[in-house]
């Protein structure tokens, strides 16, 4: 297998833009996690998803920050409007079964950067 | 909340050396407890995980331990090489809440020849 699979590995935009990061798990898998990497705050989790179905988006910093899975094969995080604080790395993870206790697999991540 | 702490925040040692790497938390009650390795750039790979049942896991010259109760992990590295430069990151699966994993912030380890 590929492993986790991210889209684009890096990205320059400007503030105000609109960014869609992509994302393809493990085949099998059906746990996916989305998280946010910086120097300051370390890697935080933004969303997860169960079989398709996002099950905590608490750790999404505010309402310009959406995820989709539509399949068990794609997932999408966009930022619409960006701004320079979103300035991270962005992975995607995936892991087996019902993903309680078991490790994740991820991604190389998604260097963006919010000029 | 579940928090994890690494100490300390960096680490340099000259090759050969066996190390110690730290990590603890406030929350006893997890399912498991992981360590990750994360070379510059790149993601993050799964070292070991050791389940709240186990005391301790060893995969070649790594051996981790964990005392749920005293809520502390440590990541022994035997004979260290250049080749183990890299951050290594802990992590714990809480048995409560929806968050499935939770990190520290890692220990940048420096080795050298």
């Amino acid at each position: 297998d590929a492993g986790v699979i991210q889209s684009p590995r890096h990205e320059v935009t400007e503030m105000g833009q609109e960014v869609t990061l992509r994302c393809k798990p493990i085949s099998g898998h059906n746990s996916l996690f989305w998280y946010r990497q910086t120097m300051m705050r370390g890697l935080e989790l933004l969303i997860y998803f169960n079989n398709n179905v996002p099950i905590d988006d608490s750790g999404m910093p505010e309402d310009r920050f959406s995820a989709k899975m539509p399949n068990a094969s794609f997932s999408t995080l966009k930022i619409q409007p960006s701004e320079p604080r979103d300035s991270a790395v962005y992975f995607c993870a995936s892991s087996s079964v019902s993903g309680v206790g078991e490790t994740q697999y991820f991604g190389p991540g998604t260097r963006l950067l919010v000029l | 909340k579940q928090e994890v702490t690494q100490i300390p925040a960096a680490l340099s040692v000259p090759e050969g050396e066996n190390l110690v790497l730290n990590c603890s938390f406030t929350d006893s009650a997890i399912y498991n407890l992981q360590w990750f390795r994360q070379d510059p750039g790149k993601g993050l790979t799964s070292l070991l995980l050791i389940q709240s049942s186990q005391r301790e896991q060893t995969s070649g010259r790594l051996n981790a331990s964990l005392d749920k109760s005293s809520g502390r992990s440590t990541l022994y590295i035997a004979a260290s090489q250049p080749g183990d430069s890299a951050t290594y990151l802990c992590a714990v699966y809480p048995l409560s809440g929806n968050t499935p994993l939770v990190f520290g912030k890692g220990t940048r380890l420096s080795v050298i020849a």
